[in-house]
């Protein structure tokens, strides 16, 4: 069993929606989360960690993680065409990080 | 210049080339690494320097070797690739290596392997 699992999409969704996004996890020892956004042709940038359970949120995106479930998910409110990317959830291990396969995300206008 | 940089960003090579791939981190931190991205995979840790010691290796083809001269300089010299390493290679730096790790990467270096 992968540690992170996340389905790659592609998700479309037209402009103003709710997005969600979500990952599943294997160890329930995992404690730190983060989320990454990676442009066309860019590196990955981090946007969000959470730490072991609950929610995080910053403007219209809110990070939360579900401990019981091993469960971590993205919601993105109001999405604008600018958010069209892909979107890398990740565990944090003693030096590194762990990544799922992504979901490409495109917002139509 | 600000953050981490690669050079070069397009690297195309035949199979019995060497090459080098180059980062350089500036914002002082003690840990630089090496993924690799594919399509429809997950980011590959490749190596992990920290304060230019090698703390991982995982198990990556010698074909691919990576030098940490100092903690803002980080290399990976390939020679001798398969078309199946073509793929993007992120370097990415770390303020450290234990408690919360938070990578900052750089833009990539996009290898051809004809």
């Amino acid at each position: 069993q992968k540690e992170v699992e996340q389905d790659p999409g592609p998700l479309s969704v037209p402009e103003g929606a709710i997005v969600s996004l979500n990952c599943t996890y294997s160890n329930s020892a995992f404690q730190y989360f983060m989320w990454y956004r990676q442009y066309s042709r860019k590196g990955p940038e981090l946007l969000m960690y959470t730490y072991s359970s609950g929610n995080k949120e910053d403007g219209r995106f809110t990070a939360q993680v579900d401990k019981s479930s091993k469960y971590i998910s993205l919601f993105i409110r109001d999405s604008q065409p600018s958010d069209s990317a892909t979107y890398l959830c990740a565990r944090a291990g003693s030096y590194q990080l762990t990544f799922g396969k992504g979901t490409k995300l495109s917002v139509i206008p | 210049e600000t953050g981490v940089t690669q050079t070069p960003r397009h690297l195309v090579m035949g199979m019995t080339n060497k090459k080098s791939l180059k980062c350089e981190q500036h914002l002082g931190h003690n840990a630089m690494y090496w993924y690799k991205q594919s399509a429809k995979k997950p980011l590959e840790l490749m190596f992990v320097y920290s304060l230019e010691e090698r703390v991982e290796n995982n198990s990556v083809p010698s074909r691919f070797s990576p030098e940490c001269p100092n903690s803002s300089h980080l290399f990976l010299h390939l020679h001798t690739l398969q078309p199946e390493d073509s793929a993007l290679y992120l370097c990415a730096s770390s303020p450290g290596t234990s408690g919360r790790v938070e990578l900052f990467f750089g833009e990539g270096s996009r290898l051809t392997v004809l």
